[in-house]
């Protein structure tokens, strides 16, 4: 699996949008970019995930550059309910269901 | 659906007892995860089933850590003898095999040994 890097932390006001930026220059062509957020106490949640062309849902947006090598993870208008920690993880698809591996995160701040 | 359950939500334990740890996938889901997390070690996978068959066990720390899954809706985690370096929040996660990597995760147990 590619390694990924990303901010140990960031902070973000109220109502802003929150990007969230990960790090994967060696990354495959057959692997997907995941995000998933653990907010405290709580087990993670799967956000989005993405290939090579953006994807948004409602609760994020995902842009991969061109060169697949870095993302972003985009809350457009972050509430204190964001408050948690962001995990990118690049996994291939094959078909079947297969093992994360979780990095350290970023640990994102929202503030009023 | 109510999502995974898992129970109980916090356990308190002496070193030396056994400790059991239960969960209930999503209804329908053929994979099923067991995670541990701690400050020092992160969020780390211990082993994972498909159709109620280990297929990875490779991150149980040792033999005193055990799963099972006797059927599609229900799966334990058992530590004999306990000890406090086990104290953890230990998650369990769910996935249907034709989403990949999408896994949804339990609300955890947390986990302490004296």
């Amino acid at each position: 699996d590619a390694k990924t890097t990303q901010p140990p932390s960031m902070d973000c006001a109220e109502g802003r949008a929150a990007n969230l930026p990960c790090n994967h220059s060696t990354i495959s062509g057959n692997e997907y970019v995941y995000w998933y957020r653990q907010i405290h106490s709580q087990g993670p949640q799967y956000i989005i995930h993405g290939l090579k062309n953006n994807e948004t849902n409602e609760m994020a947006s995902l842009i991969i550059t061109e060169d697949r090598k870095s993302s972003t993870l985009i809350l457009p208008h972050a509430t204190l309910r964001d408050t948690a920690v962001y995990y990118c993880i690049v996994r291939g698809v094959t078909g079947t269901a297969s093992k994360l591996t979780f990095g350290t995160g970023t640990r994102l701040q929202v503030t009023l | 659906d109510a999502g995974v359950i898992q129970s109980p939500r916090h356990e308190v334990t002496e070193m030396g007892q056994e400790v059991t740890l239960r969960c209930k996938p999503i209804s329908g889901h053929d994979y099923l995860f067991w995670y541990r997390q701690t400050m020092m070690r992160g969020l780390e996978l211990l082993i994972y089933f498909n159709n109620n068959v280990p297929i990875d066990d490779s991150g149980m720390p040792e033999d005193r850590f055990s799963a099972k899954m006797p059927n599609a809706s229900f799966s334990t985690l058992k530590i004999q003898p306990s000890e406090p370096r086990d104290s953890a929040v230990y998650f369990c996660a769910s996935s249907l095999g034709g989403q990949g990597p999408i896994q949804y995760f339990g609300a955890g147990t947390r986990l302490s040994v004296l």
